[in-house]
């Protein structure tokens, strides 16, 4: 157990339709990264929040965001739903903002149908 | 523009030594890091280089040339749970925006 919680575990939605990624980072950490990981694409980086703000950014889509709040943890929100948009989205936190050593939550696997 | 190669597959021997070749072209490196993969299972960090040379961590180690743009990790004493993904990936800073891009990984299997 890597101390980084995601809810929910799997997710079915409709296309067209928005949902919401939660990440609760591991006890101390004050920076999240969000993944995309798909099978045609591997793993993708989305974003970094570090203790509530932006600090680096990937190629993530305009139909996607996401924020951290004062407690830290993180959403990020997927809306206009595709069918490209199935893959396994990944947390990870680290305490500070390089990266040195992050650790993954389990991921929520999102299917859209 | 931003690229990182590292082959798709190798095979190797439980008690061999491997090494998995990483390179990468970056307009603004800011460091390299190895993760290992399990199938279904979320990547676990294995190291970080920012300087040349080489990084040792039990039985694994990571080297770093930036003049070359090139890394490796190497696997000793290879044991079967070492069966996986290794993902190398690195941080890019440019134009004081920082982005993490990953290579597709390379599966290894270890065999009997």
């Amino acid at each position: 157990d890597s101390g980084v919680t995601q809810t929910p575990k799997h997710l079915i939605t409709a296309t067209g339709q928005r949902v919401t990624l939660r990440c609760s980072p591991r006890s101390g950490d004050l920076s999240v990264y969000w993944y995309q990981q798909s099978l045609d694409q591997g793993l993708q980086f989305l974003i970094q929040y570090y203790n509530g703000e932006e600090r680096a950014k990937g190629n993530i889509l305009e139909r996607f965001s996401a924020q951290q709040f004062p407690d830290l943890h993180s959403e990020l929100n997927l809306s206009s739903l595709e069918l490209g948009d199935s893959a396994l989205y990944f947390c990870a936190s680290s305490v500070g903002t390089e990266n040195t050593e992050a650790f993954f939550g389990q991921g929520t696997r999102l299917t859209v149908v | 523009g931003q690229n990182i190669d590292q082959p798709t597959e190798m095979t190797a021997t439980e008690g061999a030594i491997v090494q998995i070749n990483c390179t990468y072209q970056t307009s603004g490196f800011n460091g390299l890091f190895w993760y290992q993969q399990h199938a279904g299972e979320a990547p676990t960090f294995l190291s970080y280089n920012v300087l040349d040379g080489l990084e040792e961590k039990g039985r694994f180690s990571s080297f770093l040339s930036r003049s070359k743009g090139y890394s490796y990790l190497l696997l000793k004493e290879l044991q079967m749970k070492d069966s996986a993904s290794y993902l190398c990936a690195v941080r890019d800073n440019f134009s004081g925006t920082y982005k993490y891009i990953f290579g597709t990984g390379t599966r290894l299997k270890v065999l009997a």
